[in-house]
């Protein structure tokens, strides 16, 4: 199984630029999460989908975030304009939920961003 | 009262040690109680998991003691190894549900 796969591993930009991370979640799986984890904050949940719908997205910073999933297979989230404070490592994590049960929640390797 | 403590910080432990990590809740409605690990580089991965109807799980070297009363679970790592240095977070949910309330995370070293 090749698990949850995020690109680009790490991504470095000037303030100002637009970033895009991108998300395969497992195959089969209905759930997917963005987190982002910083030193100051732990791990913070962005926005939860479920079954490709975005469930909740109060915890994304501002309006300067959003995040899609067109299709079971792939999700984005996408900062414009990204700032520096903005610099983190940003975790795709997708689930496979069984009626109101969440479940174990699969991680990708994470993209590290660092806004200049 | 969504939040979950967790402490030590930081732990460090000598080969062959006991490693102890703790973390208290206050909602009474959290029913499902995951450990995931977090080595560098790497996202979490779930290490292990407790429901409140049990007071111990074990798997390995890995045990969770969970009680109930206290509003308190703990993770032992019996006979700590150099790989068992990593990041690990506690963390609480209700089954109806579906955001994990984090800890903050411990960062065990174990020593040679």
């Amino acid at each position: 199984d090749a698990g949850v796969i995020q690109s680009p591993r790490h991504e470095v930009t000037e303030m100002g630029q637009e970033v895009t991370l991108r998300c395969k979640p497992i195959s089969g799986h209905n759930s997917l999460f963005w987190y982002r984890q910083t030193m100051m904050r732990g791990l913070e949940l962005l926005i939860y989908f479920n079954n490709n719908v975005p469930i909740d997205d109060s915890g994304m910073p501002e309006d300067r975030f959003s995040a899609k999933m067109p299709n079971a297979s792939f999700s984005t989230l996408k900062i414009q304009p990204s700032e520096p404070r903005d610099s983190a490592v940003y975790f795709c994590a997708s689930s496979l939920a069984l009626g109101s049960y969440t479940g174990e929640l699969f991680f990708g390797e994470g993209s590290r961003l660092t806004v200049l | 009262q969504q939040q979950v403590k967790q402490s030590p910080q930081s732990l460090i432990v000598q080969k062959g040690g006991i490693s102890i990590i703790n973390c208290a809740y206050e909602n009474t409605a959290f029913d499902y109680f995951p450990w995931y690990q977090q080595f560098p580089g790497k996202g979490p991965a779930l290490l292990i998991a407790i429901r409140p109807d049990v007071s111990e799980k074990k798997e390995g070297r890995f045990t969770i003691s969970f009680n109930k009363s206290a509003k308190q679970f703990s993770l032992h790592i019996m006979d700590s190894q150099p790989g068992d240095s990593a990041t690990y977070f506690c963390a609480a949910v209700t089954d109806s549900n579906y955001q994990l309330i984090w800890g903050a995370g411990t960062k065990l070293i174990i020593k040679p």
